[in-house]
């Protein structure tokens, strides 16, 4: 049963334009949600997050909204640029000093010039 | 500050053969993790440690991995005998503070690339 839910293999999108990543999950213990960015053949890198109290998160361009009642967050990149083309995951976290992240399946952007 | 290390890079085997993973955390990240990535998926946690205990093992398939963090520092991940199932990248990620951080997750190495025919 997963958990955490990207339904969208895949985004194109051109450059200047805003994208917009989607993610849902199912548990409402989560505390907080992570962005990770990753390119072919490195490890994933942490990009923004998101507390389980806050509906909203900026970070130049990057903004993270979550809407707690429809158990949904996005990733709006405004612009994007041809250097964020790259799979983006969404991460889940609960459970305190033990805890630890669940993933979603990811989402391949592709920024055109 | 050195990032994660991981090696080997790539490894390609033959099922039923056994293969290691070796991971070196951040130094000072008591919190490690070993995450299976397979093709089209996101990262599966296989096991994490809190220095040199296990956190959580459960979803790491004890009839053919195994993990151990000596000292507390740096881990190997083992599997014997490897399925064709096994093909996958090996992920090895470190926290400074237990279960991880708010503002910066964990820090993944590069990760292993493991191909079994």
């Amino acid at each position: 049963d997963q958990q955490v839910k990207q339904n969208s293999p895949s985004l194109s999108v051109q450059e200047g334009r805003i994208s917009i990543l989607n993610c849902d999950y199912t548990n409402s213990m989560f505390d907080y949600f992570l962005w990770y960015k990753k390119y072919p053949a490195e490890g994933p890198t942490f990009l923004i997050s998101i507390s389980s109290i806050k509906d909203k998160n900026e970070d130049g361009r990057f903004t993270v909204f979550l809407n707690k009642s429809a158990k949904h967050l996005s990733l709006h990149i405004v612009p994007s640029q041809p250097g964020d083309s790259a799979v983006y995951f969404c991460a889940a976290f609960y459970g305190g000093s033990q805890g630890n992240l669940i993933f979603g399946k990811g989402t391949k952007l592709s920024v055109k010039p | 500050e050195a990032g994660v290390a991981q090696s080997p890079r790539y490894k390609i085997i033959e099922k039923r053969q056994s293969v290691a993973f070796w991971c070196n955390p951040i130094s000072g990240h008591a919190t490690l993790y070993w995450y299976q990535q397979i093709l089209g998926q996101g990262p599966k946690l296989l096991i994490q440690f809190q220095n040199n205990g296990v956190v959580d093992d459960s979803q790491l398939p004890k009839d053919r991995f195994s993990a151990e963090r000596l000292k507390g520092v740096d881990s190997t991940l083992k599997i014997q005998p490897a399925k064709l199932e096994d093909s996958a990248v090996y992920l090895c990620a470190s926290s400074l503070v237990p279960g991880g951080a708010y503002n910066y997750g964990y820090t993944f190495g590069s990760g292993t690339r493991l191909t079994v025919v």
